[in-house]
């Protein structure tokens, strides 16, 4: 298996709504990672988990709460949002203890209305 | 991690040879020059990586200049499923399982 699995493709919430998103891969990678990516733009790092602990949060929103149950498996609960969190939001993994190319999901498309 | 300057878009025709540029003139001596592609409405996908020697895979090669300063992506024969936007990256050597941050990246668009 070497695909990162996201669910769901698309979501579509109210501002008032808690939903999660949720990431998977099977490939043994010990890294894993929730980037945030608007139309248009290149994606933007938001979290780095390494070894099912979180190592980077790059000033995100506490609406934004991530979550690493085990290492195969990536979860970004989302409570609050606003409309400008609209965007596509990927999961990747990597290996952690060499140097080799990180592996991307195909994203939640999120609106929030 | 030092910076990436890409051009914006370039074009290219079917079945012939394509060459992405870099430049990276502030790139350190233990960062590694990765590329990845993001087709539309999919994630990035990894293309390849060197750190000094130039490199092929199945998907491309890459040229890496003498000084490092410069880096270019070569994808031999252009497809139509090959128009994507190619992201230059650089990764130090010790940011294992860490950042990987994406510059503007260039759109490449290809003509049948």
């Amino acid at each position: 298996d070497t695909e990162v699995t996201q669910t769901p493709k698309h979501l579509v919430m109210g501002m008032t709504n808690k939903k999660s998103l949720k990431c998977e891969q099977h490939m043994g990678h010990r890294a894993m990672y929730w980037y945030k990516q608007k139309a248009k733009k290149p994606p933007e790092l938001m979290f780095v988990y390494s070894y099912e602990k979180l190592s980077i949060n790059e000033s995100v929103p506490s609406r934004f709460s991530p979550e690493c149950p085990n290492s195969s498996l990536l979860n970004l609960h989302l409570h609050a949002l606003q409309p400008e969190d609209s965007a596509l939001y990927l999961c990747a993994s990597s290996q952690v203890v060499r140097e080799y190319g990180y592996t991307f999901g195909s994203g939640t498309r999120l609106t929030v209305v | 991690d030092a910076k990436t300057t890409q051009p914006n878009s370039m074009e290219s025709n079917e079945e012939e040879p394509v060459h992405l540029p870099c430049n990276h003139s502030t790139i350190s001596g233990t960062d590694y020059i990765h590329w990845y592609r993001q087709l539309p409405s999919q994630g990035p996908e990894y293309v390849i990586h060197g750190l000094t020697s130039n490199v092929n895979n199945r998907m491309a090669s890459l040229a890496i200049a003498e000084d490092r300063k410069s880096s270019t992506l070569i994808l031999h024969r252009a497809t139509l499923r090959d128009a994507a936007v190619y992201y230059c990256i650089l990764k130090g050597i010790y940011n294992q399982g860490g950042k990987l941050i994406f510059g503007q990246g260039t759109e490449l668009s290809v003509k049948p």
